[in-house]
């Protein structure tokens, strides 16, 4: 139950796309369609803005996509806004009812 | 919404009970989990429990030590930590699944989640 692999920061101008890594293993990301992405501001509580690897629950701006390819899966957010600064984290199906997260990337809207 | 409590200091090889009270949906309808996150590190799996309490899962850094449960007449989930290490040391999360079934569901991700409780291990 290692974590996922996710880049520690990335960073974006206001408008601009960003992409946010999020690799494992076939254990884990390469062996379901169940990979979750959630968005923590510093001081409150994580909020789910995908699942299923490309679903967004409702009330998540189209903005937030996600996409998969083998071990890899990816968050992009588009039309960066500054209320999108913060960490984000990955999250997979490991099996046997058990799930692994990612390290989380920080973002920053410059 | 979900609101956790019971954290605190305690010494390595102590024990702690965490308590979720849980209202805004029907408890008896969802799988819940505890993840933590330990200070200035990411967040970290820990456990899960089905609908009805009958099915418990943990991660193998906690299996063994902890145990997850819950009172659905109280609308509450519990994890008793015992055997406590520095490791434990974190900010502990009960979190719903977002979609209703027995056992968790392996997708849908997790929608509801506390603002934490601390848990400090030292001497």
């Amino acid at each position: 139950q290692s974590a996922l692999t996710q880049p520690r920061s990335v960073s974006g101008s206001p408008g601009q796309s960003v992409t946010i890594s999020c690799t494992g293993t076939s254990p884990d990301v390469g062996g379901y369609n169940y990979v979750s992405w959630y968005q923590h501001p510093p001081g409150k509580a994580p909020k789910l803005i995908i699942y299923d690897v490309n679903t967004r629950p409702p009330g998540v701006p189209d903005r937030f996509s996600g996409s998969k390819s083998g071990n890899t899966a990816s968050l992009t957010i588009s039309g960066l806004q500054a209320e999108d600064e913060a960490d984000y984290y990955c999250c997979s199906y490991a099996g046997s009812y058990t799930w692994v997260f990612g390290g989380g990337t920080k973002l920053t809207v410059l | 919404q979900v609101v956790e409590s019971g954290g605190g200091l305690v010494q390595p090889g102590g024990s702690l009970r965490l308590s979720c009270s849980v209202s805004g949906f029907t408890f008896t309808n969802y799988a819940m989990h505890w993840v933590r996150q330990a200070p200035g590190k990411g967040l970290e799996y820990v456990s899960s429990i089905s609908s009805d309490g009958g099915d418990t899962y943990y991660a193998d850094s906690v299996k063994g030590r902890f145990t997850i449960s819950r009172d659905n007449s109280k609308n509450t989930l519990y994890l008793q930590m015992s055997s406590l290490r520095r490791e434990d040391t974190a900010l502990y999360y009960c979190v719903k699944c977002h979609a209703p079934a027995r056992l968790p569901p392996p997708g849908y991700g997790m929608d509801v989640w506390g603002q934490g409780t601390t848990v400090t291990v030292s001497s």
